[in-house]
C-alpha cells in the first residue's frame, strides 16, 4: 500500500535562512512524487513534481527536491525563505501505472520576519 | 488560462439533509477528481473520472454519497443525508493525462467548505 509521511507538523524559519520540509514515502515500484502548497481559503497549488531523471527536481518560487531513493524520501528545500513561504505544504505519491495519489497530512511552514 | 471552478464556497446545513457541489474543470483536461479534505489533515481522494467513466471509487461512502460526470465536463458531488462527520473542505481537481498512466500534475479548484451541524 502506499504511503506519505511528513514528520514534522510545523516548521519554524527565519527570512532568509534556508528552509527544509521533509517527506518520506512508501510504494511499489517506482514513484511519481509531488509537492502542493495550499494558502489559507485557497485550493492546493502545484509547486514541483519528480517523474524520473535527475534527483534534483527545480519548481515554483525557488523551491527544489531531492529525491533519494535508498532513503525514500523527496524533502522539500529553498535556499533563503520569504515571509510570504509561509502556507500548508503537501506532499503526494503515486506508482507508476497507479490510479490513485496520497497525500500526506501537510506541513505548516511558518517564516518570521 | 481559467482554473478550476467549483461552487459553492461555503455551505452550512443540519444534519440528515442533502448538499451538492459542482466542478467545471479546466478545458480539455480528461481526469476529475474529488477530494474531501478534513480539517487537519490530507486531501483524501473520494472518487476519479476518466472523462465520464469512474476509475476509482474505492474510498466513496456509496451509501451516502455519489457523483457523476455527465458528458465527460462538469462534475456533481452530492451527499444524503449529511452527517457531522463530512464537516469537511470537497476540493475538484483535474488533469490533462489519463489516469495512472504519467505523472500528471492535478489542478485544484479552490474548494468547498461544508459544515454540517
Amino acid at each position: 500500500a502506499q504511503s506519505v509521511a511528513q514528520p514534522e507538523d510545523q516548521v519554524n524559519v527565519a527570512e532568509g535562512n534556508p528552509l527544509t520540509v521533509k517527506c518520506t514515502y512508501s510504494v511499489s515500484g517506482n514513484p511519481y512524487l509531488f509537492w502542493y502548497v495550499q494558502y489559507p481559503n485557497r485550493g492546493l497549488q502545484f509547486l514541483l513534481k519528480y517523474i524520473t531523471g535527475d534527483n534534483l527536481v527545480k519548481g515554483s518560487y525557488g523551491f527544489e527536491a531531492e529525491f533519494n531513493k535508498s532513503q525514500t524520501s523527496f524533502h522539500l528545500k529553498k535556499p533563503s525563505a520569504l515571509v510570504s513561504d509561509s502556507a500548508l505544504y503537501f506532499c503526494a505519491v503515486r506508482n507508476t501505472g497507479g490510479f490513485k495519489t496520497i497525500f500526506g497530512a501537510g506541513t505548516r511552514l511558518f517564516v518570521k520576519a | 488560462e481559467a482554473g478550476v471552478a467549483q461552487s459553492p464556497r461555503y455551505k452550512i446545513i443540519e444534519k440528515r439533509q442533502s448538499v451538492a457541489f459542482w466542478c467545471n474543470p479546466i478545458s480539455g483536461h480528461a481526469t476529475l477528481y474529488w477530494y474531501q479534505q478534513i480539517l487537519g489533515q490530507g486531501p483524501k481522494l473520494l472518487i476519479q473520472f476518466q472523462n465520464n467513466g469512474v476509475v476509482d471509487d474505492s474510498q466513496l461512502p456509496k451509501d451516502r454519497f455519489s457523483a457523476e460526470r455527465l458528458k465527460g465536463v462538469d462534475s456533481t458531488l452530492k451527499i444524503q443525508p449529511a452527517k457531522l462527520e463530512d464537516s469537511a473542505v470537497y476540493l475538484c481537481a483535474s488533469s490533462l493525462d489519463f489516469a495512472g498512466l504519467f505523472g500528471e500534475t492535478q489542478y485544484f479548484g479552490p474548494g468547498t467548505r461544508l459544515l454540517v451541524l
